[in-house]
């Protein structure tokens, strides 16, 4: 069964502080993705990456960056944290040769940023 | 930019009725469109798509059309169940230099016995 893991459930952080949000896939997917679900905003793409150390950016990408230095594994930071990233954060994967809706979520990150 | 426009929710309804999330989007090519579900604590599954016009997807019981002449892709099930309660997202593939997809806001449905 296709798995896609992220480090954390629930996450609580202070303004200011530096913040890892971890995602691991284990089905070998090539395209791996951030997402943040907003009330009344559906889900955003933040980052986005194709290979190993690629990556291109979504239609949010302030505030955040990424580092992809193991295929399995995608990693959002929030360099200095501020209260309007509080949010859900989804992580997906897919194969390269999929159609682009065939992703894969994880269960997702709450981060509350106080 | 491509964008996609769900009816607001909740939606609520008795187990065994009808329903019908309206779905629609403005693109400027030829898009793929889906829907997704996102059952409480987990994350988003592809329930079913649609490549081109006139295509219906299928699943679980649920269905939705790619309507290319009211650019509409309204999911519908015959009877909903109880264990149908989540949320269902509408959303399209645009091409931007890469693949990506482009989501609506979300509908709940809560359905109850």
């Amino acid at each position: 069964d296709v798995k896609v893991t992220q480090s954390s459930r629930y996450l609580v952080k202070r303004t200011g502080e530096k913040v890892f949000l971890e995602c691991v896939q284990d089905m070998d997917h090539e395209n791996m993705f951030w997402y943040r679900q907003d009330p009344g905003l559906g889900l955003r793409l933040i980052y986005f990456s194709y290979d190993v150390k690629m990556k291109e950016k979504g239609d949010i990408p302030e505030g955040y960056s990424v580092s992809r230095e193991k295929k399995e594994r995608f990693s959002l930071i929030l360099e200095s944290a501020s209260t309007n990233q509080t949010s859900m954060y989804l992580c997906a994967s897919r194969a390269r040769d999929r159609e682009v809706g065939e992703q894969y979520f994880g269960p997702g990150t709450r981060l509350t940023v106080t | 930019g491509d964008s996609v426009t769900q009816m607001e929710g909740p939606v609520t309804l008795s187990e065994e009725a009808f329903l019908t999330i309206n779905c629609t989007y403005t693109a400027t090519g030829y898009p793929s469109l889906f829907w997704y579900v996102q059952y409480p604590g987990e994350g988003l599954q592809l329930l079913l798509k649609a490549t081109k016009a006139d295509d219906k997807g299928s699943n679980k019981g649920f269905e939705a059309t790619y309507r290319k002449e009211t650019t509409s892709f309204h999911l519908e099930k015959g009877s909903v169940q109880v264990s149908d309660s989540a949320v269902y997202f509408c959303a399209l593939s645009e091409y931007t230099g890469f693949q990506k997809l482009v989501f609506g806001t979300g509908t709940r449905l809560l359905v109850s016995p």
